[in-house]
């Protein structure tokens, strides 16, 4: 049982560089969403999809883009790296909608930009 | 909007002694709270929810929509509690789970 799968696990970037975290899910969850864990900040939300073809602005969502063309994949695009996106960035899905759904997370991806 | 606190970043306590872990909240709807924990090398993982009134690894959490808050209680602190605990918060109608800043337990000895 795979769960949520992400690439890669670390990644050390440049200023100005872009990149893509993968991120694919084989339980046939229609949600998806991307954190980042900053240090004594908790995560916060960069973006989620609700399904194929939807996707939604989270808390943070700038300097970073997504798309969902099919139910297993969300990747997350950084197009101009930046410091301020040194981070650890999670993956996670759920069934159905966040209220009361049970999110399973990916093992992370930890991220630094020099 | 949706809000979680948690007042505490740290908490450490002797093994054997009671834990708790502050989780206090802001939501206009009616919410649904978790406990998410992530253990040193492994994926943050659910460890109760409020809607099962379920005793995980002897930890309980009861919702006081009184005081909006769900703090994470054991009896017994054992040294494998040690780990990052998340308090987060939900609802009907809402789309996302919002997060709280985490608290990091250490059980020393």
């Amino acid at each position: 049982n795979a769960g949520v799968t992400q690439t890669p696990k670390f990644r050390i970037l440049k200023i100005g560089q872009s990149m893509t975290l993968q991120c694919t899910q084989d339980m046939n969850h229609n949600y998806m969403y991307w954190y980042r864990q900053d240090p004594g900040m908790g995560l916060k939300l960069i973006y989620y999809s609700v399904g194929a073809g939807i996707t939604d602005k989270g808390e943070v969502p700038n300097g970073y883009n997504v798309s969902r063309s099919t139910t297993e994949d969300f990747p997350l695009r950084l197009e101009l790296a930046a410091p301020s996106q040194t981070s650890v960035y999670f993956c996670a899905s759920s069934r159905r909608g966040q209220g009361g759904e049970k999110l399973f997370f990916g093992s992370g991806t930890q991220l630094s930009v020099l | 909007a949706q809000r979680v606190t948690q007042p505490e970043k740290l908490l450490s306590v002797f093994k054997g002694a009671p834990v708790e872990l502050k989780c206090n909240y802001s939501y206009s709807g009616s919410p649904e709270l978790f406990w998410y924990v992530q253990y040193s090398r492994q994926r943050l993982q659910l460890l109760l929810r409020h809607i099962s009134r379920e005793s995980i690894k002897g930890f309980t959490a009861d919702l006081n929509k009184g005081e909006t808050s769900f703090h994470l209680k054991k009896p017994f602190a054992q040294e494998e509690d040690s780990a990052m605990y998340y308090c987060a918060l939900g609802g009907q109608g809402a789309q996302k789970l919002v997060f709280g800043q985490g608290t990091r337990l250490t059980i020393n000895p």
